[in-house]
């Protein structure tokens, strides 16, 4: 069973402030998604990353793939209250399902 | 955004009753997916199908079973219910397997007491 641990659990700031969420496993992904998910709902995809060292950019937020492909993470730059909620990272090994992180819950205070 | 619905949406129930969750897909997706998630332990697999009636156990199948006879519905039963089910249900439906991009439906949330 491959594992990704995320870190930190739950993280609570101040609107304007920037923040990383990391991913990390002992396993090798070939793909790494993240999905955020509001109260209520589903969780909804965010990005993909594929190749080792990728970043995408997404208007503020910033992803990366690690070099090794083990792990990733989340940056927001200048957060707002919209961007509270349950951040997921996913990875996928060739040909089987996804496996699921914890998540981050994240609090983006006015 | 409909593409996927759940039904029901909340469902309260007793120990020992069977309970069956729905997910329909107007997408005519073949991979379907049904997740569960508790707080501490996020999104786990319970089953999945990769066409109809092909299913598969995802890492916490024990107590679950699931049914496809058509492409757009997938079908979660727990014959008897436990507390330990108490939990948000989610569906999810997929194009491709491997690095699938999933599309999640809204979520049923059951309680058993």
């Amino acid at each position: 069973t491959q594992l990704l641990e995320q870190s930190p659990q739950f993280l609570s700031i101040q609107e304007g402030e920037n923040l990383t969420v990391y991913c990390n496993s002992s396993s090798v992904f070939s793909s790494l998604q993240w999905y955020r998910q509001e109260p209520g709902e589903g969780p909804v995809l965010l990005v993909t990353v594929v190749t080792g060292g990728e970043v995408k950019k997404l208007k503020r937020l910033t992803f990366q793939f690690g070099d090794a492909r083990k792990d990733s993470s989340l940056h927001i730059t200048a957060a707002q209250p919209g961007d509270t909620g349950l951040y997921l990272c996913a990875g996928a090994t060739s040909g089987s399902r996804l496996t699921f992180g914890e998540g981050t819950q994240l609090t983006v205070n006015p | 955004d409909a593409g996927i619905t759940q039904s029901p949406r909340h469902k309260v129930t007793e120990t020992g009753t069977p309970v069956t969750l729905r997910c329909h897909q107007t997408e005519n997706h073949r991979y379907m997916y049904w997740y569960r998630q508790d707080p501490g332990h996020g999104l786990r697999l319970i089953h999945y199908s990769y066409g109809v009636k092909d299913t598969d156990k995802g890492e916490v199948s024990d107590g679950y079973s699931v049914s496809r006879s058509k492409t757009e519905d997938f079908l979660l039963t727990l014959e008897s219910a436990t507390s330990s089910q108490t939990s948000v249900y989610f569906c999810a439906i997929g194009e491709y397997s491997g690095a699938n991009v999933l599309t999640f439906g809204a979520g049923s949330r059951l309680t058993v007491l």
